[in-house]
């Protein structure tokens, strides 16, 4: 069974700072999507950044960028520029050919 | 485009009462998902169908909750009776195909008292 591991519980930036969060996974398969999901205080979970595991090149998206390491099985967001409204809960998840897995979340706080 | 549309919002209710929640999906999306979410924690599927078709639903606990989407497009998620440890959200998401990004509606909060 695939499994997602978030090791960071809480992360904190300065605003207009650069964070980096974490995220490693564990599956057999070869052909697989790994996502970044955003969900702040509201609940309604918003996909920030995806990633096809074919692709070489890592998947960027204005701040958001993600640095893709297949033989490691790493998977982490980088957000540049940190704004408050970047607060929020991530979850990185894995989709292979089975369900979507989710990490346990890493609790990011933007301080002013 | 309207987005994926859950309801109740809010749901309090007492143990050994029987609660539903019902989710439309975004227009198009074949695939449905149902998921539980744990204070603290990632969500965790419990059921996905494919049109009308549940293809997975290894995590329902089918003692207590059941599903349906009839017509391929609505879906509603029952549990009777309820227990304390059903507290939760419980989220809808759709998506065109699987392993597409899924889209997800703002969720339903279980309270059981």
């Amino acid at each position: 069974a695939q499994t997602v591991t978030q090791s960071q519980p809480e992360m904190s930036v300065q605003e207009a700072e650069t964070v980096t969060l974490s995220c490693t996974y564990d599956t057999s398969e070869s052909d697989y999507y790994l996502f970044w999901y955003k969900q702040p205080p509201s609940r309604q979970m918003i996909l920030v950044i995806r990633q096809e595991a074919y692709k070489q090149q890592n998947a960027t998206e204005n701040r958001f960028s993600v640095n893709f390491q297949k033989a490691a099985k790493s998977f982490s967001l980088k957000i540049s520029d940190s704004q408050l409204g970047d607060a929020a809960m991530y979850f990185c998840a894995f989709s292979g050919s089975e369900k979507l897995v989710f990490g346990k979340g890493t609790k990011l706080t933007v301080n002013p | 485009e309207a987005g994926v549309v859950q309801s109740p919002r809010y749901k309090i209710i007492e143990k050994k009462q029987p609660v539903a929640f019902w989710c439309n999906p975004i227009s198009g999306h074949n695939t449905l998902y149902w998921y539980r979410q744990n204070l603290g924690q990632g969500p965790e599927l419990l059921i996905r169908y494919e049109n009308e078709e549940a293809v997975d639903d290894s995590q329902l606990p089918k003692d207590r909750f059941s599903a349906e989407r009839l017509k391929g497009v609505d879906s509603t998620l029952k549990i009777q009776p309820a227990e304390l440890g059903d507290s939760a959200v419980y989220l809808c998401a759709s998506s065109y195909g699987t392993g597409n990004e899924q889209y997800f509606g703002p969720g339903t909060r279980l309270t059981v008292t």
